[in-house]
């Protein structure tokens, strides 16, 4: 059973906007402003997409956006394309000092 | 640029041991951690534990304790996990990763640990 919870899949559209979901506790995204999600294409590792909630790494495209509100944060992918087809995890630091990861979404567009 | 080198693939039979590595270049190895992720086969990410290339320090999941242990070899800018009484729930892809602030931020590319008898 993953820490966190995020829905199973989405889809969309080329052009069209998608929302993941990741909901935690107040012992991780809750509480601490420390939710990263990452991009994970079959047989590749992990790719850090956005950190500290909303940030964006060097090099990633201003099309994806990070936001959080309460026990729930969000990932959002502007104006899709094919190549973002792939799972996105969560990832939170915990009360714990530990990390926790959502369960994945498969983001498949149409 | 930061690279995260890990070791082959291995094929072990429940109940032995596995000791996976993983090279760090183009940063400062100790002033950062390394954290350890692992992926079975169809499934999500699961993280496994952290170590602070800085003291030593380890912070392991409680689902792992005692059969897990993390190392770090400052002189090489290597860590390491090894794995002990593997079972086949064990069959994974491990990745190690660099810890920046408190996110993962750099992956290894993954090393395959087949257990099999």
């Amino acid at each position: 059973q993953s820490a966190l919870t995020q829905p199973a899949s989405v889809s969309g559209s080329p052009g069209q906007s998608i929302t993941i979901s990741c909901t935690g506790t107040s012992s991780d995204v809750g509480g601490y402003n420390y939710v990263s999600w990452y991009q994970q294409h079959p047989g590749k590792a992990p790719k850090l997409m956005i950190y500290d909630v909303s940030n964006r790494p060097s090099g990633v495209s201003n099309r994806f956006s990070g936001s959080k509100s309460g026990n729930t944060a969000s990932l959002t992918i502007s104006g899709l394309q094919a190549e973002d087809e792939a799972d996105y995890y969560c990832s939170s630091y915990t009360s714990s000092s530990t990390w926790g990861f959502g369960g994945g979404t498969k983001l498949t567009v149409l | 640029q930061v690279q995260l080198v890990q070791s082959g693939a291995e094929v072990k039979k429940p109940g032995a041991s596995v000791k996976v590595s993983c090279k760090a270049s183009g940063y400062t190895f100790t002033s950062y951690g390394i954290s350890w992720v692992r992926q079975a086969p169809g499934q999500g990410l699961e993280w496994m534990g952290w170590i602070s290339a800085y003291n030593g320090n380890t912070n392991y999941a409680q689902k792992l304790q005692g059969r897990v242990t993390m190392t770090t070899d400052t002189s090489t800018s290597t860590a390491y996990m090894e794995l002990r009484s593997l079972r086949s729930d064990d069959t994974a892809v491990y990745y190690c990763a660099r810890i920046g602030g408190a996110s993962i931020d750099y992956w290894g590319q993954g090393t395959l640990v087949t257990v099999s008898s």
